[in-house]
């Protein structure tokens, strides 16, 4: 069974550009959670979609969204980039609200210059 | 909110030997999912080990347990038996029981890097 793959593993982008990130989960998976990891403020969740259906948000700005497709993929979308958005950008999937275990994707490098 | 503490920033020990990486959390809720996961060079998080709050019994899977103490809010996991593949950064984090909203939000603590030395 094939792991959670994230896709680019690494991304170099500008400040004020826009970034998109895309998530598989495993075959079978219906939720996808989002976390973003820095070294000053560890590991933060972004948000949470089950069934196309954002479930729950952090406390991240508005410039972060994502979304979920019928087939589970997920995608977040950072907009008009800052510094500080440079982070390893974690995806986790688990069967559903009452499945107890996520599993991590590998995460994609996002860095901003 | 929860909040999910862990002290140490790094640890080391000798290969072998046993150490103690602690955590402690902080919630309102009597219902709840710890886990302990591990992050190593290749930035993939793996679950080491999970504790649910009602079952008293700590969870034990091969060479890592944990003493999970409910009324203290303290989670630590114990590696015995440590070998150089269990350097990495370990990370302590709490999930909510709930069928609506969060089920999925883990709330993770700050990490110890743990190093293994021959």
């Amino acid at each position: 069974k094939a792991g959670v793959t994230q896709t680019p593993r690494y991304l170099i982008k500008t400040r004020g550009q826009q970034v998109t990130l895309s998530c598989s989960p495993i075959s079978g998976h219906r939720s996808v959670s989002w976390y973003q990891q820095t070294p000053g403020q560890g590991l933060q969740f972004l948000f949470e979609y089950f069934s196309e259906t954002q479930r729950n948000k952090g406390n991240f700005p508005g410039r972060f969204s994502g979304r979920q497709f019928s087939n589970s993929r997920s995608e977040m979308n950072v907009s008009t980039l800052e510094l500080g958005d440079s982070a390893l950008y974690l995806c986790a999937s688990s069967g559903g609200p009452l499945n107890t275990e996520a599993f991590f994707g590998q995460g994609t490098r996002l860095t901003v210059v | 909110a929860q909040t999910v503490t862990q002290s140490q920033p790094e640890m080391s020990v000798q290969e072998a030997e046993t150490v103690t990486l602690s955590c402690t959390y902080d919630t309102s809720e009597s219902d709840y999912y710890l886990f302990w996961y591990k992050q190593p060079p290749s930035r993939q998080m793996i679950l080491v080990i999970r504790q649910e709050a009602y079952k008293q019994q700590n969870a034990t899977e091969n060479r890592f347990s944990v003493n999970f103490q409910k009324a203290a809010k303290s989670f630590s996991l114990k590696i015995s038996d440590s070998q150089l593949g269990d350097a990495a950064m370990y990370f302590c984090a709490y999930r909510s029981v709930g069928v609506i909203q969060g089920a999925q939000k883990l709330v993770f603590g700050q990490g110890t890097r743990l190093t293994i030395n021959p």
